[in-house]
């Protein structure tokens, strides 16, 4: 079992939906990332919180808005999605945003958009 | 110069052979180096990780070799065990960035 919890595991909306994904540490980490994973591919950054601000936007599109209300939570809200969004989306965490930290995947939501 | 180039992009190794697994990168500022493996369905486990203060690592089964010169790492699976079947990636970050740049990916496949 990892220490990084997502949920929802899977989620399927249609493109006017708006939906929440919630991911969950315990670690006691200061930095969170969200990733995109399509298939057979490797996770794609997204964005990066360090002591809940953001620091990274990977020129995502607005339609993907992160929240981190708290130190052991992040959030990535959805709103009018497009087919290519489909993927698997992951949530990491890291000690700090130091040298060396390892990162700490959690399993994922798989999206799929209608 | 931000690439990470990961191949092959399948193996396929006999219970008990030694998998490799090859990646090379041109950005000499990269000092951090972790291997993660992912199964179906997961997301990506830390594997093992090495800097490019040391040659070598090892834990258990894996081993990671790294030629600072040749700008190459690369992951040694020793006795391959079925349960081994996944995929790897191998990953790059520099100065404490919290960027990771990761290799495309090879898809490891273990006969009983």
């Amino acid at each position: 079992d990892t220490e990084v919890t997502q949920t929802p595991k899977h989620l399927v909306m249609g493109m006017t939906n708006k939906k929440s994904l919630k991911c969950e540490q315990h670690m006691g980490h200061r930095a969170m990332y969200w990733y995109k994973q399509k298939a057979k591919k490797p996770p794609e950054l997204m964005f990066v919180y360090s002591y809940e601000k953001l620091s990274i936007n990977e020129s995502v599109p607005s339609r993907f808005s992160p929240e981190c209300p708290n130190s052991s939570l992040l959030n990535l809200h959805l709103h009018a999605l497009q087919p290519e969004d489909s993927a698997l989306y992951l949530c990491a965490s890291s000690q700090q945003t130091g040298l060396y930290q390892p990162q700490h995947f959690g399993d994922g939501t798989r999206l799929s958009i209608l | 110069q931000q690439q990470v180039k990961q191949s092959p992009q399948s193996l396929i190794v006999q219970k008990g052979g030694i998998s490799i697994i090859n990646c090379a990168y041109e950005n000499t500022a990269f000092d951090y180096f972790p291997w993660y493996q992912q199964f179906p369905g997961k997301g990506p486990a830390l594997l093992i990780a090495i800097r490019p203060d040391v040659s070598e690592k090892k834990e258990g089964r894996f081993t990671i070799s790294f030629n600072k010169s040749a700008k190459q790492f690369s992951l040694h699976i020793m006795d391959s065990q079925p349960g081994d079947s996944a995929t790897y990636f191998c990953a790059a970050s520099w100065g404490g960035a919290q960027k990771l740049v990761f290799g495309q990916g090879t898809r490891l496949t273990i006969n009983p």
